[in-house]
């Protein structure tokens, strides 16, 4: 059965201070890996799509690395305004359906 | 250009009322979704559509039914409503195998 873990499930970090959010998965027949961030009281917004083991892509203070049974999230000295909950998701065979994880809760203070 | 967009944006029904939430896309897109989303797991596709007049069933689709007349539109009924289905509700559009766009969600709660 397909299936996504992400740990931790809440970080604290101190502005600045560089730290890695994890996503497991199984699944048979990877078609894609999904990061997403999602702010309270709304839906979640695109981050990245990774496809293959070594793939690597970066947005400002975001990297996403994947590997074939996990993917990570770096964030990279940190502000504020990066607290929100990241949702991982994996795209297996079939149609385009996406297996979430539950998010990890990012909170970052000043 | 809007995105997704879902009305209404919250909603409060009593045991057994039946309600419809709606979804609309500007973005020409082929596939839309709805899911649920409850505290401490992940999101759950309750239908889908592959395109305008098709819906298939996705992980937890009892207690609700979907309609896709128009290309643009999904629509996400409840017929008779339990408190289990209290839940934020998110359509969500993907140009078929792409990354899937979401919508700003529906908080409904039913007493």
């Amino acid at each position: 059965e397909d299936q996504v873990t992400q740990s931790p499930e809440a970080l604290r970090l101190q502005e600045g201070e560089s730290s890695s959010l994890n996503c497991s998965y199984t699944v048979s027949g990877l078609r894609g890996l999904f990061w997403y961030r999602q702010d309270p009281g709304k839906g979640p917004e695109f981050l990245f799509t990774l496809y293959s083991a070594g793939e690597e892509k970066e947005k400002e203070r975001l990297k996403a690395t994947l590997t074939k049974k996990e993917s990570f999230l770096h964030i990279t000295a940190p502000k504020p305004e990066d607290s929100a909950t990241y949702l991982c998701a994996v795209r297996g065979g079939g149609y385009n359906k996406l297996i979430f994880g539950a998010g990890t809760r990012l909170a970052v203070h000043p | 250009n809007a995105g997704v967009t879902q009305t209404p944006k919250f909603r409060v029904l009593k045991t057994g009322q039946s309600m419809t939430l709606l979804c609309a896309q500007d973005m020409n897109h082929e596939y839309m979704y709805w899911y649920r989303q409850d505290p401490g797991m992940g999101l759950r596709l309750i239908h889908y559509s592959v395109g305008e007049g098709t819906t298939a069933k996705g992980e937890v689709p009892d207690g609700y039914n979907v309609s896709r007349l128009k290309k643009q539109n999904f629509l996400l009924g409840l017929e008779s409503a339990a408190p289990s289905q209290t839940s934020v509700y998110f359509c969500a559009s993907s140009d078929r195998a792409n990354e899937q766009f979401f919508g700003p969600g529906t908080r409904l709660t039913v007493l």
